[in-house]
């Protein structure tokens, strides 16, 4: 099982918010990070640090986290959003990094 | 710009070993430390491994200890990731991934590697 724990599948209606949730213990220490991948390539960034997104992604997409808690919230979610959700962050001990199980977003 | 440019696809049988590369293009190569990550076909992201810009120090998960090795050139701003004594479980996109981070409490992977598909067959 994987130290960062989501939930697998959320849908969303075009234009509506949904919240990916990421749980687990390294996030009281370190922040989480959230990469998308849609299927047949790779993964891109989308969120980082508090709340950072790299140019060219849109502002709909937002962090925030609390306690063990890290969530990705996509506010007006698109069909293009439509897309696997990671979230990655260090391990509680040791020099390694751990991915969460990722999420499938499905947009309606 | 920067970016990350991987090896073409591997066939290999049960019990070979694979080395895929990775060259880096547009940053400074010794800046930054270097992950490598695989996913297996409909399956989610697995973290192999770091390694450090000077390639004295690498970290690799578990799982992988004693079969993985992680390793750079700096005159080809290349790194490399051999995996040995391969079994069907292997089979995967394999990428590289840059390391960047806050050097406190946060860090992020940008760019990534376009992905090699490693197939373990008989």
């Amino acid at each position: 099982s994987s130290e960062l724990t989501q939930d697998p599948a959320v849908s969303v209606a075009l234009g509506q918010t949904v919240r990916i949730t990421c749980q687990g213990d390294c996030l009281r220490s370190y922040s989480a990070t959230w990469f998308q991948q849609k299927p047949g390539q790779a993964p891109i960034l989308v969120l980082y640090g508090e709340n950072n997104r790299p140019s060219g992604i849109p502002d709909r997409f937002s962090a925030s986290s609390s306690g063990n808690t890290a969530s990705l919230t996509i506010t007006g979610a698109q069909a293009e959003d439509e897309a696997d959700y990671y979230c990655y962050s260090r391990g509680s001990s040791g020099n390694r990094w751990v991915f969460g199980g990722g999420t499938k977003v499905t947009v309606l | 710009q920067v970016q990350l440019v991987q090896s073409g696809a591997e066939v290999r049988n049960p019990g070979a070993s694979v080395t895929v590369s990775c060259k880096a293009f547009g940053y400074a190569f010794t800046g930054h430390y270097m992950h490598w990550v695989r996913q297996a076909p409909g399956q989610g992201l697995e973290w192999m491994g770091i390694i450090k810009p000077s390639g004295d120090w690498t970290s690799y998960a578990q799982k992988f200890q004693g079969r993985v090795t992680m390793t750079m050139d700096t005159s080809t701003n290349t790194h490399y990731m051999e995996l040995t004594s391969l079994n069907f479980e292997d089979t995967a996109v394999y990428f590289c991934a840059r390391d960047v981070s806050d050097s406190t409490s946060s860090w992020w992977l940008d760019p990534w590697g376009q992905g090699t598909l490693v197939t373990v067959s008989s």
